[in-house]
C-alpha cells in the first residue's frame, strides 16, 4: 500500500460544484503540502500545514480551502469549482529528518 | 520571494551522458532537491543537496554552488527509461521549510 493515499484518482465535474480531495498518509509525518501541477508550470503550492493547528496559504491559494482533520490526513476543497481549476494535484508529506517530499499518487480534476 | 530556472526540454541519446541545469534565486535558501518525475505519475526523490559540491548516487550526481546560485543533475549511462521530467527545487530554511519547484525538464532519451 502507497504511504501517501489520495482519493479519488480521477473526478470529472462541472462548474459549481464543490469537491473535496482526500489525503491520507502513514507516514508520521507532520508537515503536510498540497500542489497543484498544469503542464509547463511545474508544481505551484496550494496550501500546507505543519501540524493539525498550523494551515498556511501557498502562492495560490484562491477558490481552495483545506482542513487538517487529524495529523494522517489533510483534504482539499473546491467550494465552486471552475474549468481552469482543472489540473493533476498532488498531496505530499515532508521528513523532517531529511526534508525530502513523498508525494502521493495525484488526482486529475476535470471541471467541465 | 523565490525564481528557478531550468530548461524546458533536452534530448540525448541511449547510452550518453546529460546535464541538466538549475539556477535559482531564493531567499533563506537551505538546499537544493531534485526530483523524477515520469508522465502521469508522482515525483519521486533522487537528491538532496546543502553544501557546495558533487553528490553522487550511481548513474545520477548533483552539484551544487551557493555562491553562484547554481546546481545542476547529471546522467550518465542513460536508458531509456530515464526519459521522464527532471524537477529542481528549492529549499528556504526559517523553520518553515516550503519547497518550491522549478517548472521542471523534460528529458527525452532516443535509442
Amino acid at each position: 500500500d502507497a504511504d501517501v493515499t489520495q482519493t479519488p484518482r480521477n473526478r470529472i465535474t462541472k462548474t459549481g460544484k464543490r469537491i473535496m480531495l482526500e489525503c491520507s498518509q502513514t507516514k508520521g509525518h507532520d508537515r503536510m503540502y498540497w500542489y497543484r501541477q498544469d503542464p509547463g508550470l511545474g508544481l505551484r503550492l496550494i496550501y500546507y500545514s505543519f501540524d493539525v493547528k498550523d494551515i498556511n496559504k501557498g502562492e495560490i491559494s484562491d477558490g481552495y480551502s483545506v482542513s487538517r482533520q487529524a495529523q494522517a490526513k489533510f483534504s482539499l476543497s473546491l467550494e465552486s469549482a471552475i474549468p481552469n481549476q482543472t489540473a493533476l494535484y498532488f498531496c505530499a508529506t515532508r521528513s523532517g529528518s531529511t526534508g525530502e517530499l513523498f508525494f502521493g499518487e495525484g488526482s486529475r480534476l476535470t471541471v467541465l | 520571494g523565490q525564481n528557478i530556472d531550468q530548461p524546458t526540454e533536452m534530448t540525448a541519446t541511449e547510452g550518453a551522458i546529460v546535464q541538466i541545469n538549475c539556477t535559482y534565486q531564493t531567499s533563506g535558501f537551505n538546499g537544493l532537491f531534485w526530483y523524477q518525475q515520469h508522465a502521469g505519475e508522482a515525483p519521486t526523490f533522487l537528491s538532496y543537496n546543502v553544501l557546495d559540491g558533487l553528490e553522487e548516487k550511481g548513474r545520477f550526481s548533483s552539484f551544487l554552488s551557493r555562491s553562484k546560485g547554481y546546481s545542476y543533475l547529471l546522467l550518465k549511462e542513460l536508458q531509456m527509461k530515464d526519459s521522464a521530467s527532471y524537477l529542481c527545487a528549492a529549499g528556504s530554511s526559517g523553520g518553515s521549510y516550503i519547497p518550491t519547484f522549478g517548472r521542471g525538464t523534460s528529458l527525452i532519451v532516443h535509442p
